[in-house]
């Protein structure tokens, strides 16, 4: 069965500080990988979207990579505002359909 | 403005009495699924669609059903709601283009059975 795992479940981080999310995944084979953030009680909004031969894409403060090779992809935040404060999903597909799997996604809370 | 739109927000409702949660979008897009988002648990997909008159079974179809007479919605039919069906529910819509594009999330319907 296709699985994302994500990594670390939560963190907290103070403001202005950087950080690092991963996310490991078996799906295969493999067509694109997103990372999509959650504020809380609101649908998930895309940030990234990486398809096999890109290894890394910015959108302004966050920075995906991936390494197709190994299955891991990596989102980071830096100099995090109180409004990063959300839940980040890694979501995979594959190329032989539309499904997607998700991850259970990470939740970061930034403190002033 | 491009969006997925989901009525109603919020429903509480009594088990055993059915409803219905829709879910309209105005790209003309091809594609559109619903999940649930449960505690602890990743978005899990309940049924989808290809295109009008095409649906399939997701994940965690038990005790749902869709349809699909128009392209534009897509709503989710619980012919009889039980508690554990209490979740948080997202419709999504895409392009059918196997590229790499994004998926478009609606707000979200926060659905109680008791």
């Amino acid at each position: 069965k296709n699985q994302v795992e994500q990594s670390p479940q939560s963190l907290i981080i103070l403001e202005g500080k950087n950080c690092t999310l991963q996310c490991n995944y078996t799906v295969s084979p493999f067509s694109n990988l997103r990372w999509y953030k959650q504020d809380t009680g609101r649908g998930p909004v895309s940030l990234t979207i990486m398809t096999f031969s890109e290894n890394t894409k910015s959108n302004g403060r966050y920075t995906a990579t991936l390494d197709a090779d190994t299955k891991q992809s990596s989102l980071h935040i830096t100099a995090s505002q109180l409004s990063d404060s959300a839940s980040y999903i890694c979501v995979v597909s594959s190329i032989n359909d539309y499904k997607l799997s998700f991850g259970a996604g990470t939740t970061v809370t930034v403190r002033a | 403005e491009a969006q997925v739109t989901q009525n109603p927000r919020y429903l509480i409702t009594v088990t055993g009495k059915k409803l219905t949660v829709t879910c309209s979008q105005n790209m003309n897009h091809e594609y559109m699924s619903w999940y649930r988002q449960d505690p602890g648990l990743g978005l899990r997909q309940i049924y989808y669609s290809m295109n009008v008159e095409v649906t399939d079974k997701g994940d965690v179809p038990e005790g749902y059903k869709v349809s699909r007479k128009e392209k534009r919605n897509f709503p989710l039919i619980l012919e009889s709601p039980s508690p554990n069906q209490t979740s948080l529910y997202f419709c999504a819509s895409s392009p059918r283009d196997r590229s790499g594009t994004e998926a478009f999330f609606g707000q979200g319907t926060r659905l109680t059975v008791v």
